[in-house]
């Protein structure tokens, strides 16, 4: 079975830093790789997803991602993060196109200080 | 926009009642799921649905059961509400392995 490890649980960053989020999956066979956001109150939005292809990936809010496979990793980044951009991220994987079951990660809470 | 709709926000129920969490999606999608969110936990999986009338239980079915009458609707049951089920629950719909998130219902059982 898929699995999704979030290694921090809580980041604090400043405005206009820089952000990066860890996300390490386990599974045997090339995996469909998600950013999900969670701002408080609300459901879980899509930042960005992975499936094939160029593994640098471009989301929504100015947000990329980079599997590596070698690392078994998908990390988020932001280059310049914004005081809106305090949330939940939650890393997920699917393991095909026909299972539409997602794993999820714990979460990462981030803190954007001024 | 996809739209996934849940009837409650907020919920509190007695320990022992009977409870309905109603979940409806706007974009004729087949698939449709409900996960339970707790702190440090994530989101984990209680019951998902490919088709009207099918149901399959999820990574943490117990005390839980759905239906799924109608295509664009979801519904979570809990049998006989306890306090350990005190959580976020989160309905979703996907299509291509992309899903699309209700706002989610905060329940406290008491």
């Amino acid at each position: 079975a898929q699995s999704v490890t979030q290694p921090d649980i809580h980041i604090t960053v400043s405005e206009g830093a820089s952000l990066e989020l860890r996300c390490n999956y386990s599974y045997g066979a090339t995996p469909y790789l998600f950013w999900y956001v969670q701002s408080p109150g609300q459901g879980l939005q899509l930042l960005l997803k992975y499936f094939s292809g160029d593994t640098l990936v471009q989301g929504i809010k100015g947000f990329e991602a980079e599997f590596k496979r070698s690392q078994s990793s998908f990390n988020l980044r932001k280059p310049s993060v914004h005081w809106s951009d305090a949330a939940e991220y939650f890393c997920a994987v699917g393991v095909s196109s026909n299972d539409y079951k997602l794993s999820f990660g714990a979460g990462t809470t981030v803190t954007v200080r001024a | 926009d996809v739209k996934v709709t849940q009837s409650s926000r907020y919920l509190v129920k007695r320990t022992g009642e009977k409870v309905f969490l109603e979940c409806v999606q706007d974009m004729d999608h087949e698939n449709m799921f409900w996960y339970r969110q707790d702190p440090g936990l994530g989101l984990r999986l209680i019951y998902f649905s490919y088709d009207v009338k099918m149901k399959e239980k999820g990574d943490i079915p117990e005390g839980y059961s759905v239906s799924r009458e109608k295509k664009e609707r979801f519904s979570l049951i809990l049998e006989s509400a306890s306090t350990n089920q005190t959580s976020m629950y989160l309905c979703a719909s996907s299509e291509y392995t992309e899903a699309f998130f209700g706002q989610g219902t905060r329940l406290t059982v008491v």
